[in-house]
């Protein structure tokens, strides 16, 4: 399966921490995605990231991309009680089919 | 600008009933998507849509499961009969085009088979 592994699958950190969680991958990406759900919610998208970008970051998001480890990561900055969500990565080998990992459960504790 | 609209958000049947979900995308987007989500898991891709083409449903169960776009705009996913295991969130999402975009996704209709 060419999906996301996010890793690791739950995380749980103060209020003001930073929050690292990480995607691999199997075979060449052409984009990837990272998307937040909140409980009983749909997907929010967050940060795209192209295969010949290094990192992106958007407000207290920084995104990374090492294509020849075949790896993401999301770090979130000093992380608010609303933080709390599933987030995904989301994998593109060509055009815009996505494939989805499980998610990283994160809980920011106020 | 109006955000990806589904319906119904929530829906219990029986198995073996048939149910229907409808979404709209964003005006404008010409890709379209359906994709499953069971509880605890990430959301599968079931098809996507191309204006009214099918791009990809190779993970559409079809014996069970069929979706149309007829207009390229708005689009219905069928599911009948339905089985427990379909107990899922179907979540509706479209882009502007079919490469390098942004994915915007509704809030999901909630099915429970019984």
């Amino acid at each position: 399966s060419q999906q996301g592994e996010e890793d690791p699958q739950a995380l749980s950190i103060q209020e003001g921490e930073n929050a690292t969680m990480n995607c691999s991958y199997k075979t060449s990406i052409n984009n990837l995605q990272w998307y937040r759900q909140n409980s009983g919610r749909g997907l929010v998208h967050l940060i795209l990231i192209r295969s010949n970008e290094r990192e992106k970051h958007s407000g207290r998001l920084r995104v990374t991309l090492d294509t020849s480890k075949k790896s993401s990561s999301l770090l979130i900055t000093a992380s608010r009680a609303a933080d709390t969500a599933s987030y995904f990565c989301a994998t593109a080998i060509t055009g815009n089919q996505f494939y989805f990992g499980t998610g990283t459960s994160l809980t920011v504790i106020p | 600008e109006a955000g990806v609209a589904q319906s119904p958000r929530y829906k219990i049947i029986e198995k073996r009933q048939s149910v229907a979900f409808w979404c709209n995308p964003i005006s404008g987007h010409a890709t379209l998507y359906w994709y499953q989500q069971i509880l605890g898991q990430g959301p599968k891709l079931l098809i996507q849509f191309q204006n009214n083409g099918v791009v990809d449903d190779s993970q559409l169960p079809k014996d069970r499961f069929s979706a149309e776009r007829l207009k390229g705009v708005d689009s219905t996913l069928k599911i009948q009969p339905a089985k427990l295991e379909d107990s899922a969130v179907y979540l509706c999402a479209s882009s502007l085009r079919i490469s390098g975009n942004t994915i915007y996704f509704g809030e999901g209709s909630w099915l429970t088979v019984v």
